[in-house]
């Protein structure tokens, strides 16, 4: 199994509509956790974190459910410019070593 | 602000040759990552540096791979006897900190630069 796990879509949605992805992880260490968004053959950036009480950033939702390790993200009212790829991100702690684990990301295709 | 920058931007080489891959972290992050991104396939971890040490050198795929960092600023990626499947695109982050429970949870954001695409003939 993955360490973090989401389904690679796509997802083709019109505009206008509400979108929700999911991404598991394994390792119940896991301390933080981040959605990244990345464009077509350009760099990754950071969306947003992920608090355990969950947050909203405008149309964007995260929530993590540490019990049944899994953080989602929901886009209400979807934009043509929201047609990306999602990465789950989460970070693990070991010591002195603090690791990343990215997913392979959710494609998202908003549609006119 | 100045970002993260790498360089060269693009790098086309012949098999078996060694390549050398550069970045240059925002100023004052101490925590830079290595990527690599394969066409339409998820980021690859490769290697971290928390200042010039590296803790996890657990993603470099294979002893041709090496990497370091000095003063704690530039970077460099080094890759021997390139074969066709080092190619990529090789992403550079870096981070204000790694983090711990003291510092903000925003500390942890990478930003990521533009990478360098390595073709290996």
């Amino acid at each position: 199994r993955k360490e973090v796990e989401q389904d690679p879509g796509p997802f083709n949605v019109p505009e206008g509509a509400t979108v929700a992805f999911n991404c598991t992880y394994s390792n119940s260490a896991s301390q933080s956790f981040f959605w990244y968004r990345q464009d077509c053959r350009k760099e990754p950036k950071l969306l947003m974190s992920v608090y355990s009480s969950g947050n909203e950033d405008g149309r964007f939702t995260a929530q993590l459910n540490r019990a049944s390790q899994y953080i989602s993200l929901l886009i209400r009212d979807s934009k043509l410019s929201d047609s990306a790829t999602y990465l789950c991100v989460v970070r693990l702690e070991a010591g002195n070593n603090r690791k990343l684990i990215w997913g392979l990301g959710t494609s998202l295709a908003v549609n006119p | 602000g100045a970002g993260v920058s790498q360089s060269p931007s693009n790098k086309v080489t012949e098999k078996g040759k060694d390549v050398e891959l550069r970045c240059d972290p925002i100023s004052g992050h101490t925590a830079l990552y290595w990527y690599r991104q394969s066409l339409g396939q998820g980021l690859e971890f490769l290697i971290y540096f928390q200042g010039n040490s590296a803790p996890d050198k657990s993603g470099l795929p294979s002893d041709r791979f090496s990497a370091e960092r000095t003063g704690g600023s530039v970077s460099t990626l080094t890759i021997q006897r390139t074969q066709q499947e080092d190619s990529a695109v090789y992403l550079c982050a870096s981070s204000p900190a790694v983090g711990d429970g003291e510092i903000p949870i925003s500390y942890n954001e990478q930003f990521f630069g533009p990478g360098t695409r390595l073709t290996v003939l």
